[in-house]
């Protein structure tokens, strides 16, 4: 059975860069679509982008740009890069398998 | 973007209640359409994709419907477990866009 677990820092002060990453277990990374959603607290779910297994991405442009995605097939991971956050990027940040197969989250909050 | 209509914001329902969620869309997405349930605390699950296709080990008292601009998720006997969050979800075109959610809780 595919898994997925996020990774990252907690914590991450305004106007720099959120690194998160999703390990996956179980399955290989390729031939998939990988997408990252978010959840602000309390709030509903906005879907950042995917890639594809092959490096192919798409994104939301509500993130103007910030947003990077890369694939490392050797380790089995996803990864996913958001510079110059502010305060409105706090949120849970899921990845997911083709929308099948979720990882259970990782909280972000952007504070000095 | 597609804008996405969900509709009731909240619900309040009894267990063996059967109740119905809408989602309508700003465009025709013919059938790509995702459900998902989301327990507070937990990652989104999917229910049904295509509109109307049951995600395996998904129980049967959920299904979908629609197509084109107006989609709804039934439940037709609400268990205790079924009381949660539910979101709509277009992947027609780019960006993918989210219904603003359900929130069913017990009356």
């Amino acid at each position: 059975q595919v898994q997925l677990q996020e990774s990252g820092p907690g914590l991450v002060k305004p106007s720099e860069t959120l690194s998160l990453t999703c390990t996956v277990s179980g399955d290989s990374i390729s031939p998939y679509y990988w997408n990252w959603i978010r959840q602000p607290p309390g709030k509903g779910l906005e879907w950042i982008g995917y890639i594809f297994s092959t490096g192919k991405t798409n994104y939301n442009p509500s993130l103007r740009g910030r947003v990077t995605f890369s694939v490392d097939t050797s380790k089995n991971q996803v990864s996913l890069e958001l510079t110059s956050v502010t305060a409105a990027d706090t949120a849970v940040y899921f990845c997911t398998r083709e929308l099948q197969y979720w990882g259970p989250g990782t909280l972000v909050t952007v504070s000095s | 973007d597609i804008q996405m209509t969900q509709s009731p914001s909240s619900l309040s329902a009894s267990v063996g209640d059967r109740v119905t969620i809408t989602c309508r869309t700003s465009q025709d997405i013919t059938n790509d359409l995702d459900w998902f349930q989301q327990i507070p605390g937990k990652a989104p699950k999917r229910l049904i994709h295509s509109a109307s296709i049951l995600q395996s080990e998904v129980p049967s008292r959920f299904s979908g419907s629609g197509s084109g601009t107006e989609f709804t998720l039934t439940i037709s006997s609400l268990q205790p477990e079924d009381f949660a969050t539910y979101y709509c979800l277009q992947h027609r075109t780019f960006p993918y866009t989210f219904g603003q959610g359900t929130k069913l809780d017990i009356k």
